[in-house]
């Protein structure tokens, strides 16, 4: 069956210390990735998106992903944190005509 | 004004009640998503419709039902609510442009307490 695992629950980074949030997916095809963010009290926004092409993708906000197939991963990545970049982040995989499978998330928390 | 709109925001109901919860766009898409958050489990999907005709099962669907209205309008009702129907719950639009990225765009959600 599809999955999609985010190992890390709760992060907590310093302001302006780097960032990765891992994300892992079991498909059997090449799948589309996403990345999203919710703030507090918010939707869910997107950051980036992965359909083919170069494996590394830019988002807004300065994050970036990497696609790597042979390790099915899509780590999410920021090389300076922001206080306002505490939130929620799930990653999301879909394949094909089916629905986004969504990730449980991860909880960033920023301290100074 | 939002793409994607959820009324009511929040709403505070009582075991056993009927409950609907609306979702519309602006966005011109034709598939519209129901989801559930909870704390630790992620999105969960309840329904999904693919065109006005379309409705299908989600992971989540027991306890409740949809009803896709137009293009623009998909709602999605408890039957008869119960406490553990508490959550925050989600409307997606998508329009994969020739089936591939099923890129999802949000409301703002409804947090609905059952008591």
């Amino acid at each position: 069956a599809q999955s999609v695992t985010q190992p890390d629950i709760h992060i907590t980074v310093s302001e302006g210390a780097s960032l990765e949030l891992r994300c892992n997916y079991s498909y059997g095809a090449t799948p589309y990735l996403f990345w999203y963010v919710q703030s507090p009290g918010q939707g869910l926004q997107l950051l980036l998106k992965y359909f083919s092409g170069d494996t590394l993708v830019q988002g807004i906000k300065g994050f970036e992903a990497e696609f790597k197939r042979s390790q099915s991963s899509f780590n999410l990545r920021k090389p300076s944190v922001h206080w306002s970049d505490a939130a929620e982040y799930f990653c999301a995989v879909g394949e094909g005509n089916t629905p986004l499978v969504f990730g449980k998330g991860t909880r960033l928390s920023v301290i100074a | 004004d939002a793409d994607v709109t959820q009324t009511p925001r929040n709403r505070i109901t009582k075991t056993g009640k009927r409950i609907m919860l609306e979702c519309s766009q602006t966005k011109g898409h034709d598939r519209m998503y129901w989801y559930r958050q909870d704390p630790g489990l992620g999105l969960r999907l309840i329904y999904y419709s693919f065109d006005v005709k379309d409705i299908n099962k989600g992971e989540i669907s027991d306890g409740y039902s949809v009803s896709r209205q137009a293009q623009a309008k998909f709602s999605l009702s408890l039957e008869s609510a119960i406490p553990n129907q508490t959550a925050l719950y989600f409307c997606a639009t998508s329009s994969p442009r020739g089936g591939v990225g099923d890129e999802q765009y949000f409301g703002p959600g409804t947090r609905l307490t059952v008591t």
